[in-house]
């Protein structure tokens, strides 16, 4: 089983800052990973997917990076929504695996 | 609009059953590969199970096979999970997910299913 570690466990953070969240694996994923937002009592949302690429609707502030078994997700320029959750997520092997997640709260 | 709307959850006893369904609308449902992934309070996401288009292919994590089945009904849009063997640690709202290239890019609300005497 691949193993996602996520970190830091929480950010604290002002609107308006920069936010940097890491994703590593136990083994290589290629760039078979995945990006997810939830908010309180929400189902989580996707936002980057194959790494890199944003998902539908996605704004351009959030933006991710990485191959192998580093990867970075960057929002630059915190709105007050996106004070969150964030999960990684890998779809390389089976079984299917997320990170612990990421708290980003308001500092 | 996509939509996924999940039922069946509730109270059942340890080693007890339940069906979960989840039903979909705003796409081609048989098109789609599907899934299930859960959430224990005030935890992370765990991936259940996954299950192919057309039903024939089938995934499972390792701390639900043998006790849940997932299925699909395409004539009815509609997704399952019967659930067996029920045990206290598998308290989690379970949501359905539509995966797309092996992503979930779209989840329904979710139904919480509490084991518990």
């Amino acid at each position: 089983e691949i193993v996602l570690t996520q970190s830091p466990a929480t950010l604290s953070l002002s609107p308006g800052e920069g936010a940097t969240l890491s994703c590593r694996a136990s083994q290589s994923v290629s760039s078979y990973l995945a990006w997810y937002q939830q908010k309180p009592g929400q189902a989580p949302r996707l936002l980057i997917y194959d790494a890199s690429n944003r998902a539908t609707g996605i704004p351009a502030r959030f933006s991710g990076s990485g191959s192998g078994t580093d990867f970075t997700l960057t929002i630059s320029n915190l709105e007050p929504e996106d004070f969150a959750v964030y999960y990684c997520h890998q779809r390389s092997n089976w079984p299917r695996t997320f990170g612990q997640g990421t708290k980003v709260e308001i500092e | 609009e996509v939509q996924l709307l999940e039922s069946g959850g509730g109270l059942v006893q340890p080693e007890g059953s339940l069906r979960l369904s989840c039903a979909a609308s705003g796409f081609t449902f048989s098109s789609y590969v599907m899934s299930w992934v859960r959430q224990a309070p005030g935890k992370g996401l765990e991936w259940v199970s996954t299950i192919g288009s057309t039903g024939a292919s089938t995934y499972y994590a390792d701390s639900v096979k043998g006790r849940f089945t997932i299925s699909r009904d395409n004539s009815k849009n509609t997704l399952f999970m019967h659930m067996n063997g029920l045990r206290a640690e598998d308290t989690a709202i379970f949501y359905c997910a539509r995966s797309t290239s092996g992503y979930y890019d779209y989840w329904g609300q979710g139904t919480l299913v509490t084991v518990s005497s």
